[in-house]
């Protein structure tokens, strides 16, 4: 059982909807992360969160609106998404985010598949 | 820039013939290394990580890495392949951001096993 869970699995939404996706992490770790996963497209990192702190947005829309409530839980707000948003969304976590962080390896939760219509 | 390039977009295998993966890293100084795996509809699982320790370095499910810094090489490998192993294999180079550990992902080798 993977140690970081997403809801939903799956989500169809038109371009005037606005929904939220989840993450929750049950391993003790204080840095969680959003990635954006399209196809044939490296992993690309939107958000990274540290103690609740965001210390990272990686010129990410705005229509895109992270939230970390605690260090367990992340969410990403969505409203008026466009066509090019479909893809693969993955939260991850990892320990901690200082020097001896460095080598920590993030895990990963199985993803939201996000389709826009 | 550290970055890493995985020489393959794809790989076919017999079941029970051995498996490498190619990866090459960019780094101006020691990296952390890691292989990652992706099932389909899954996330991403970490197989093994490379930290400045023992040059060749065991993950799950019986693959290693053996990192060579002369060739700035750390390419993935298994002796004999399980139907099981098909999936998306990511190279991962891991480097300081501004106060985070940020993962340089390449763009992933499609593993395919064939009976």
């Amino acid at each position: 059982e993977t140690g970081v869970t997403q809801t939903p699995r799956h989500l169809v939404m038109g371009m005037t909807n606005k929904k939220s996706l989840k993450c929750e992490q049950h391993l003790g770790h204080n840095a969680m992360y959003w990635y954006k996963q399209s196809a044939k497209k490296p992993l690309e990192l939107m958000f990274v969160y540290n103690f609740k702190e965001q210390t990272e947005n990686n010129s990410v829309p705005s229509r895109f609106s992270p939230e970390c409530p605690n260090s367990s839980h992340l969410f990403l707000h969505l409203h008026t998404l466009q066509p090019e948003d479909s893809a693969l969304y993955l939260c991850a976590s990892s320990q901690d985010l200082t020097g001896r962080g460095f080598n920590q390896p993030q895990h990963f939760g199985d993803g939201t598949r996000l389709s826009i219509l | 820039a550290q970055s890493v390039t995985q020489l393959d977009s794809h790989v076919s295998v017999s079941e029970g013939t051995p498996v490498l993966l190619r990866c090459n890293y960019s780094s101006s100084y020691s990296p952390s290394l890691f292989w990652y795996v992706q099932h389909p509809n899954k996330g991403l699982q970490l197989l093994l990580k490379y930290t400045s320790a023992a040059t060749l370095v065991k993950g799950i499910n019986g693959f290693e890495a053996e990192f060579k810094k002369s060739e700035t090489s750390f390419h993935l490998t298994k002796p004999s392949a399980h139907m099981s192993d098909a999936a998306e294999y990511f190279c991962v180079v891991s480097v300081p951001g501004t106060g985070f550990q940020k993962l340089v992902f390449g763009t992933g080798t499609r593993l395919l096993v064939s009976p």
